[in-house]
């Protein structure tokens, strides 16, 4: 059972706007920056978005995310074949003084 | 660029002592907490624990009794150690690198390839 609530899948068509959703407390997400993560199959994740909307360089614009109160939504655009993977949110958890994480959102380009 | 590198046992029988390391390349050692964290196969990720730069550690209180986590900074590298696994503790074992600042705690941001680690007798 993770801390952070995410559905377990997504899907969209190629060019589609896609979002998915993160859902905490006011330990974590209600007081800290969310991250998002992007892990394709077999592979570690990789930061996508950092500092609730910062992307590391490399990442495109596409990837966008909102957060209010306790929760957060990442947003993809212009979707592509290549964004098929697994998406996982992230924040400090004060309660915990560590990180959690969502279970993760597959998502699937149709 | 940041690289973490880590290497240990893949296969273990239960009740014995899991055994990873992770080798930091580039980027500063100091001022930053070295994670492991660990994903179960076609499961989410959970924090195992971290330790800083100067050896203060922070572990998951759900694991907290049979986890150890070390460093040895005159070599860039931090290890983990398990005690005891059991089937549960199947995963992929990833070390990890996070920050933070004055305010601020951060989850990480570069990750090692994983390590597959199977409990099985």
């Amino acid at each position: 059972q993770s801390v952070l609530t995410q559905p377990p899948s997504a899907s969209g068509t190629p060019g589609q706007r896609v979002t998915m959703s993160c859902s905490g407390s006011s330990s974590n997400l209600g007081s800290n920056y969310v991250y998002w993560y992007q892990q394709l199959p077999g592979t570690a994740p990789k930061l996508l978005i950092y500092r609730s909307n910062e992307r590391p360089s490399g990442v495109p614009d596409r990837f966008s995310v909102s957060k209010s109160g306790t929760s957060a939504s990442l947003a993809i655009s212009g979707l592509r074949s290549e964004d098929e993977a697994d998406y996982y949110c992230a924040a400090w958890d004060d309660s915990l003084s560590g990180p959690v994480f969502g279970g993760g959102t597959k998502l699937t380009v149709l | 660029q940041v690289q973490l590198q880590q290497w240990g046992a893949g296969l273990l029988k239960p009740s014995e002592t899991l055994s990873l390391t992770c080798a930091v390349y580039g980027g500063s050692f100091n001022n930053y907490y070295w994670n492991w964290i660990r994903q179960p196969p076609g499961k989410g990720l959970e924090w195992i624990g971290e330790v800083n730069h100067s050896g203060s550690t922070n572990y998951n209180p759900s694991l907290k009794s049979r986890v150890n986590i070390s460093l040895d900074a005159s070599k860039n590298q931090f290890s983990l150690r398990l005690s005891s696994v059991a089937a549960a503790d199947t995963a992929v074992y990833y070390c990890a690198r996070r920050g933070s600042d004055f305010w601020t705690n951060y989850p990480p941001d570069y990750w090692g390839l994983g390590t597959l680690v199977t409990v099985s007798s």
